[in-house]
């Protein structure tokens, strides 16, 4: 398996544009997270899929962000309009759970994107 | 609620020393704790996991760690350092027993191997 895939790596943007990040997870596995790494914030989850369903947006920033997964292959995050505040590396992770047993399997991330908003 | 603490920013090490990285957590019920490695411009990368059994783990690379339910710590350990262990680790705790599936991530720790 190739691991999970992100597109871009890099993105440089002017504040005001609309971004989007996209994640294609490992085949198989049915939860996908996604976090933000900064230098003061460290790693922040933004969102959790469980299934393609969200569970949990609690950590999304604002209404400027939205995250979407149409299926189980494929996961955006989209940020409209973006901010110099935004500028971090977003991470796509993805796992399996086992419903009806205490899953505990571990994360695989991806590469990251590092979004640059100018 | 579940949280974990990394209380050192940074560790350095000569190369061929033993090094530990310090963790420790809280949770309500029995934890599940893992170790991440983060190597520069790249995404986290699983070391090992406690669920249940033996205190001490092993993973990859030569990297073991302890488990101790009294001290509620889960240190990183490796008896001898490479200078390609250099890297940025991150400890991550979800309680286990129905808990969250969701884990929470340490600060992270910046590890300096140094020849």
């Amino acid at each position: 398996d190739a691991g999970v895939i992100q597109s871009p790596r890099h993105e440089v943007t002017e504040m005001g544009q609309e971004v989007t990040l996209r994640c294609k997870p490992i085949s198989g596995h049915n939860s996908l997270f996604w976090y933000r790494q900064t230098m003061m914030r460290g790693l922040e989850l933004l969102i959790y899929f469980n299934n393609n369903v969200p569970i949990d947006d609690s950590g999304m920033p604002e209404d400027r962000f939205s995250a979407k997964m149409p299926n189980a292959s494929f996961s955006t995050l989209k940020i409209q309009p973006s901010e110099p505040r935004d500028s971090a590396v977003y991470f796509c992770a993805s796992s399996y759970r086992v419903w009806g047993s205490y899953s505990y399997n571990e994360q695989f991330f991806g590469p990251g994107t590092r979004l640059t908003v100018l | 609620a579940q949280s974990v603490a990394q209380p050192e920013d940074q560790v350095k090490v000569a190369e061929g020393n033993p090094l530990t990285v310090k963790c420790t957590y809280s949770v309500s019920g029995n934890p599940y704790l893992f170790w991440y490695v983060q190597y520069p411009n790249r995404g986290l990368q699983f070391l090992l996991k406690y669920i249940t059994g033996d205190n001490l783990v092993k993973g990859s690379y030569g990297f073991e760690a302890e488990f101790n339910k009294s001290q509620t710590s889960f240190h990183l350990k490796k008896p001898s350092a490479l200078v390609s262990d250099s890297a940025l680790y991150f400890c991550a705790v979800r309680e286990g027993s129905g808990g969250s599936y969701i884990p929470t991530f340490g600060r992270g720790t910046s590890l300096i191997v140094h020849p």
